[in-house]
C-alpha cells in the first residue's frame, strides 16, 4: 500500500522564478492538501483540493496556485519566488473534502531560493 | 486564527527518563492531534484525541485532552534514543490543521 509520495525531494530556485511541486495520495485517498513549514515552525496550511477544485485556502497570496488531476494527484505551483518561500512543502492526503484527522503526509519537498 | 503554543520549545532527554510536554490554544479544539516528525519525514500521528478529559495511550506515549478543551499534554515513559525529534500538537478545523511550533526532543549526550 503506498503512502504519500512528493516529488522532487529538494529544489533549489532562484528569487523571481516559478516552481511546481508534485503529489501522490496515498491509495485510496481523493483530498489532497498542501502544507508550507518554515525552519522550526510548525506547518502552515495553503489550500485543500477535491474533486478537482480548491475547497478551502489558507493566508497565502496569490502566487500559490494549485491543480488536482482525475486520478487525485496534485500539484502545488509557486511564480514569482520570494527568499522567504524556502520551506519544507509538505502534501497531506485523506478521504473526503473536510476530513482533517485522518490526513497522512508525504516526506515533503525542500526548496530553497537564492 | 488560531494560535496553538506548545512548551517546552526544546528538552534533553536522557535514556530511561520520562519526560512531558504540552499546548495551550487560544480557542476550542473538539479534536487533539499529536504529531511526531523525523529529519527529512513529514509529520506522523502518534495519538488523537475525541472528547474533553479523555487520557490516550499508545505504547509508551499517553496524551490527555485538557478539561477546557484548550489544552493537551503529550508524555513519554522510560525514552529511548528513538524518541528523538519533533512533537507536534494540531487542531483540526475547517479542512485544515493548524500546528504548533513543536518540541525538540534530543538525547543528553
Amino acid at each position: 500500500d503506498a503512502g504519500v509520495t512528493q516529488s522532487p525531494t529538494h529544489l533549489i530556485k532562484t528569487r523571481g522564478q516559478q516552481v511546481t511541486l508534485r503529489c501522490s495520495p496515498k491509495s485510496g485517498h481523493d483530498t489532497v492538501s498542501w502544507y508550507q513549514q518554515a525552519l522550526g515552525q510548525g506547518p502552515q496550511f495553503i489550500f485543500q483540493y477535491y474533486e478537482e477544485e480548491e475547497r478551502q485556502r489558507g493566508n497565502f497570496p496569490d502566487r500559490f496556485s494549485g491543480h488536482q488531476f482525475p486520478n487525485y494527484s496534485s500539484e502545488l505551483n509557486v511564480n514569482a519566488l520570494l527568499l522567504g518561500d524556502s520551506a519544507l512543502y509538505l502534501c497531506a492526503s485523506s478521504l473526503g473534502a473536510g476530513s482533517t484527522d485522518t490526513q497522512y503526509f508525504g516526506p515533503g519537498t525542500r526548496l530553497t531560493v537564492l | 486564527g488560531q494560535q496553538l503554543n506548545q512548551s517546552p520549545q526544546s528538552m534533553f532527554i536522557q535514556e530511561g527518563e520520562d519526560v512531558s510536554m504540552n499546548c495551550t490554544s487560544s480557542s476550542i479544539f473538539n479534536t487533539w492531534l499529536w504529531y511526531k516528525q523525523d529529519p527529512g519525514e513529514g509529520p506522523v500521528l502518534l495519538i488523537a484525541l475525541y472528547k474533553a478529559g479523555e487520557l490516550t495511550s499508545n505504547g509508551r506515549l499517553t496524551a490527555q485532552f485538557g478539561i477546557t478543551r484548550k489544552d493537551s499534554f503529550l508524555n513519554i515513559s522510560a525514552s529511548i534514543p528513538s524518541d528523538v525529534g519533533i512533537y507536534f500538537c494540531a487542531g483540526p478545523g475547517d479542512y485544515k490543521l493548524s500546528f504548533g511550533a513543536g518540541t525538540t526532543v534530543t538525547v543528553r549526550a
